[in-house]
């Protein structure tokens, strides 16, 4: 499977502001993945990134509050703007393609705090 | 590392107990389902996928078993070591379509020494 690293792995914002994640994987593929996890749920898909055009959201989510971009086939970015406390969740990207063209493998996430 | 399982059902297990973890799914028309484990302050890891044309597909210690009938799906984890203790999510896809995954709830695995 593809190598996916996120940074980054971890921060504490305030309220108002925005973060922007990346996500690169070590191998050219074909799909790219925004995910979200809140605290003590599953997994709920954001977007998919697309290269070389606007990603493909996912009913609840808009471009103006989580803006993505994908330059090329192997990095991505996932920002979420103006923060509030409901943000507070795991946002974990997520790779198709490489070796296998079914199955999805995901990076290690980025645990966003809130204040 | 942050918990996921905070809500999640939960299974207890001693070690060496085999553990069936279930997953009903909601699309009939979902061809392709994935188990992924989730360790604390970890992302998802693939564990064993299975095809629609299949009811049972085998892996090391672990077997996925699908009933197309009433959309179910389950794993079966043989010889539960301390090392499975995670949260478990089953997750859909229809490969004929758009590919994007449908997870389900999921459910956090216990074992004790």
């Amino acid at each position: 499977s593809a190598v996916i690293s996120q940074k980054p792995s971890r921060d504490i914002c305030q309220r108002g502001t925005s973060l922007t994640i990346q996500c690169q994987v070590d191998s050219q593929v074909t799909m790219m993945f925004w995910y979200r996890q809140q605290p003590g749920q599953s997994l709920t898909l954001i977007a998919t990134a697309n290269q070389g055009s606007e990603a493909t959201y996912e009913s609840g989510f808009v471009i103006d509050k989580f803006p993505i971009s994908r330059p090329n086939l192997t990095f991505s970015t996932l920002t979420v703007s103006n923060m509030s406390p409901e943000d507070s969740s795991i946002y974990l990207c997520s790779v198709l393609g490489g070796r296998t063209t079914d199955t999805q493998y995901f990076g290690p996430g980025t645990r966003l705090t809130v204040l | 590392g942050e918990s996921v399982g905070l809500h999640l059902p939960t299974l207890s297990v001693q070690e060496g107990d085999n553990s069936i973890i279930n997953c009903a799914y909601s699309n009939s028309a979902s061809d392709y389902f994935i188990w992924y484990k989730q360790e604390s302050g970890k992302g998802p890891q693939f564990i064993i996928d299975i095809r629609s044309n299949m009811d049972k597909r085998q892996g090391q210690r672990v077997t996925v078993l699908l009933n197309k009938t009433v959309k179910h799906l389950s794993l079966q984890i043989a010889a539960t070591q301390p090392g499975d203790s995670a949260v478990y999510f089953c997750a859909e896809n229809s490969l004929s379509g758009y590919s994007t995954l449908t997870f389900g709830k999921g459910t956090m695995l216990l074992v004790s020494p």
